[in-house]
């Protein structure tokens, strides 16, 4: 098992650029999350999905769209990059029945200038 | 705001010595969980606690939840510099969906 993969692994972006930060996990686990790191923020949830055709809204959500694409692919968007943007971002699932641990992807560092 | 709090933000220890991290929630919690990070990794899953006052050990790490379920303590006995990374731990507030609350992290150095 491959666990949850992310891709890219890293990105530069110019501000006013989009692009789909993709997840995928092969665990069979119905919730997904996206997170972001910040130094000294520790993670923030952008958004989750806890099934297939349903998200919901973090604590950071402005800025980014989800869409989960089926159970085991869930992308992030950005739309029009912003520098603030510039971060790490994990992507993470969980199964209810085992107790809601995490499982986190090895994320995808992204600079926006 | 910030549901989970964790304190300290940073804590640099000599090899040897102990450590300890401390988690508070604004709200009681169904369970919580503590992760840790290394260097540029990612979170990986240590250990849920979810009786109230309960204590769990891993070897030199003593996990421990409050008698009110509103906080929390990680606690490393003789610290290695294998115990070098972040520590966050994470509330879950009885939510269907799985939804964690992280604090933002104690970040430990140990110093050889």
């Amino acid at each position: 098992n491959a666990g949850v993969t992310q891709t890219p692994k890293f990105q530069v972006l110019k501000t006013g650029q989009s692009m789909t930060l993709q997840c995928a996990q092969d665990m069979n686990h119905n919730s997904m999350y996206w997170y972001r790191q910040d130094p000294g923020m520790g993670l923030r949830l952008i958004y989750y999905s806890a099934s297939e055709g349903t998200t919901d809204k973090g604590e950071v959500p402005n800025g980014y769209n989800v869409s989960r694409l089926n159970k085991r692919e869930f992308s992030l968007r950005l739309e029009s990059a912003a520098p603030s943007q510039t971060s790490v971002y994990f992507c993470a699932s969980s199964d209810p029945t085992g107790g809601y641990e995490q499982y986190f992807g090895p994320g995808t560092r992204l600079t926006v200038t | 705001g910030q549901q989970v709090m964790q304190i300290p933000q940073y804590q640099h220890v000599q090899e040897g010595e102990d450590f300890t991290t401390y988690c508070n929630s604004s709200t009681t919690l169904s369970n919580i969980q503590w992760y840790k990070q290394r260097p540029g990794g990612h979170p990986v899953f240590l250990i849920q606690l979810v009786k109230s006052g309960e204590v769990k050990k891993q070897k030199r790490l003593t996990f421990q939840f409050g008698e009110a379920k509103k906080n929390s303590s990680l606690h490393i006995t003789a610290t290695q510099t294998t115990d070098v990374g972040t520590y966050f731990c994470a509330g879950d507030r009885g939510s269907t969906l799985g939804r964690l609350y992280f604090g933002r992290g104690t970040q430990l150095t140990v110093w050889p």
